[in-house]
C-alpha cells in the first residue's frame, strides 16, 4: 500500500499568519500520463471533506488563492497564507492512482 | 448540480448486515469510478471500496474484503455498499464519493453506521 505521511499532525497558528503542511508518499505519484496525482482536502468540524487542490497544485473552483500546493514525485506541500478563522479544521493529502487509495493521517489546523 | 445522498446507516449488532445506498444526481454513476470512504469518530479517512466505470470492476480494502460488496443500479443511478459480518471496528461515518481523474471531486454528507450490542 502507498503510505501517505503528513507533518505536523497538529498546527497551531495565529490568524493572519501562514501555515504549511507536508505530505510524503511511499511511492511515486507520477502516473503513466506524466501527471502527478496528489490531492488535498479540507474537513471542517461536522462537515464532509472538501477538495481544495488536485494534481499537486490545481485549486478547485471557489477555493481562495490563499491556498497553494506544490511538490513533485513523493514530496508535497500545502501552504495557507494569511490564515482565516474559516480555515480551521483538518487537512488531508490523498492519492487515488494506486489501490488501495490512501489518505494521510490528517493535520489539525487550530488557533494558537 | 452534482449531488450524492447517502442513506441506510443504522445501529446493528455485531455479526449483522446492512446495506447503504447513495443516490446520485447531476451525473450518471456508470460513467465514473465511485467509492465508499469511512471515518471512525475522531479518526482519519479510509477508502474501503471502489467500483470502476463501465464494466463495474470492484476492489475492496483488506479490512473489509470478503465482508463488504460495492455495486450500482444504473436504472436508479444509485451506488450501494452491502456490509455483512459487521464488527465494532466498522463503526464509522460512511461517505459516498465520486472519483474523477485520480481524485475525489464530490462527497456525500455521510451516513452513520454503529455496530454494537
Amino acid at each position: 500500500d502507498v503510505v501517505m505521511t503528513q507533518s505536523p499532525l497538529s498546527l497551531p497558528v495565529t490568524l493572519g499568519q501562514s501555515a504549511s503542511i507536508s505530505c510524503r508518499s511511499s511511492q511515486s505519484l507520477v502516473f503513466s500520463d506524466g501527471d502527478t496525482y496528489l490531492n488535498w482536502f479540507q474537513q471542517r468540524p461536522g462537515q464532509s471533506p472538501r477538495r481544495l487542490i488536485y494534481k499537486v497544485s490545481n485549486r478547485d473552483s471557489g477555493v481562495p488563492d490563499r491556498f497553494s500546493g506544490s511538490g513533485s514525485g513523493t514530496d508535497f506541500t500545502l501552504k495557507i497564507s494569511r490564515v482565516e478563522a474559516e480555515d480551521l479544521g483538518v487537512y488531508y493529502c490523498m492519492q487515488a492512482i494506486h489501490w488501495p487509495y490512501t489518505f494521510g493521517q490528517g493535520t489539525k489546523l487550530e488557533i494558537k | 448540480e452534482v449531488q450524492l445522498v447517502e442513506s441506510g446507516g443504522d445501529l446493528v449488532l455485531p455479526g449483522g448486515s446492512l446495506r447503504l445506498s447513495c443516490a446520485a444526481s447531476g451525473f450518471t454513476v456508470r460513467t465514473y469510478y465511485m467509492a465508499w470512504v469511512r471515518q471512525a469518530a475522531g479518526k482519519g479517512l479510509e477508502c474501503v471500496s471502489v467500483i470502476s466505470h463501465g464494466d463495474a470492476v470492484t476492489n475492496h480494502a483488506d479490512s473489509v474484503k470478503g465482508r463488504f460488496a460495492i455495486s450500482r443500479d444504473e436504472s436508479k443511478n444509485t451506488l450501494y455498499l452491502q456490509m455483512s459480518s459487521l464488527r465494532g471496528e466498522d463503526t464509522a461515518v460512511y461517505y459516498c464519493a465520486r472519483l474523477n481523474r485520480g481524485s475525489i471531486d464530490y462527497w456525500g454528507q455521510g451516513t452513520v453506521v454503529t455496530v454494537s450490542s
